[in-house]
């Protein structure tokens, strides 16, 4: 069975620093995975994705990831954060099983970013 | 283009009543899932259709069941709502089935059941 951990229920960071936000995956043959933001009341918001080639990942609202498949993580990145990247983060993979995939999600990180 | 749209926003049942959810894809997309949101549970995954029909199915009882329409718009069903069944539960619409495409989310229903 495929699974997803995001470590940290909650990050803190200060406005202007870099932030990280942890994910590590376990999954039976090549995994798909994502990031996606989901604002108070309202849905997920696709960050980026990893499926193949470059591990350094570069998505929305200047997010990065970098795939390690050797420490099975996928942790997002972002060089300097801002007080509007405050949400709910959550780190998904997909890998195919018998032709058919189901998504898992991890559970959320919830980042705050202080003035 | 418009987002995935979900109706009702809000909803307050009854434990025993069932409940019907809409969700309209955005244009074009024709893979639809749903995903069942919860504190303690987080987001988990309920099932996905494509051109009407079920594709792939999360470990859910069978009171949870849903259909897709021709024109890709999705409904979901509840039937016999259990107190654990409040949620929100949110849409998602994708280009297709393959597992490398991203989805795209609705805002969600609210779910309450007394």
């Amino acid at each position: 069975a495929q699974s997803v951990a995001q470590p940290e229920d909650q990050v803190n960071v200060a406005e202007g620093n870099p932030l990280t936000v942890k994910c590590t995956y376990s999954v039976s043959g090549n995994p798909y995975l994502f990031w996606y933001v989901q604002y108070p009341n309202r849905g997920l918001q696709f960050l980026l994705k990893y499926i193949t080639g470059d591990n350094l990942v570069k998505g929305s609202y200047g997010f990065e990831a970098e795939f390690n498949k050797s420490q099975t993580s996928f942790h997002l990145k972002k060089p300097s954060a801002l007080v509007s990247d405050s949400a709910l983060y959550f780190c998904a993979v997909s890998a195919s099983s018998g032709g058919s995939y189901i998504p898992t999600f991890g559970r959320g990180t919830s980042l705050i970013v202080h003035p | 283009k418009a987002g995935v749209t979900q109706t009702p926003r809000y909803l307050i049942k009854t434990r025993g009543q069932q409940v019907t959810l809409s969700c309209s894809p955005i244009s074009g997309h024709r893979s639809v899932s749903w995903y069942q949101q919860t504190p303690g549970q987080g987001l988990q995954f309920l099932f996905e259709y494509f051109s009407e029909t079920q594709r792939n199915k999360g470990n859910f009882p069978g009171r949870f069941s849903g259909r897709q329409f021709s024109n890709s718009r999705s409904e979901m069903n509840v039937s016999t709502l259990e107190l654990g069944d409040s949620a929100l539960y949110l849409c998602a619409s994708s280009m297709g089935t393959e597992i490398t495409y991203e989805q795209y989310f609705g805002p969600g229903t609210r779910l309450t059941v007394t």
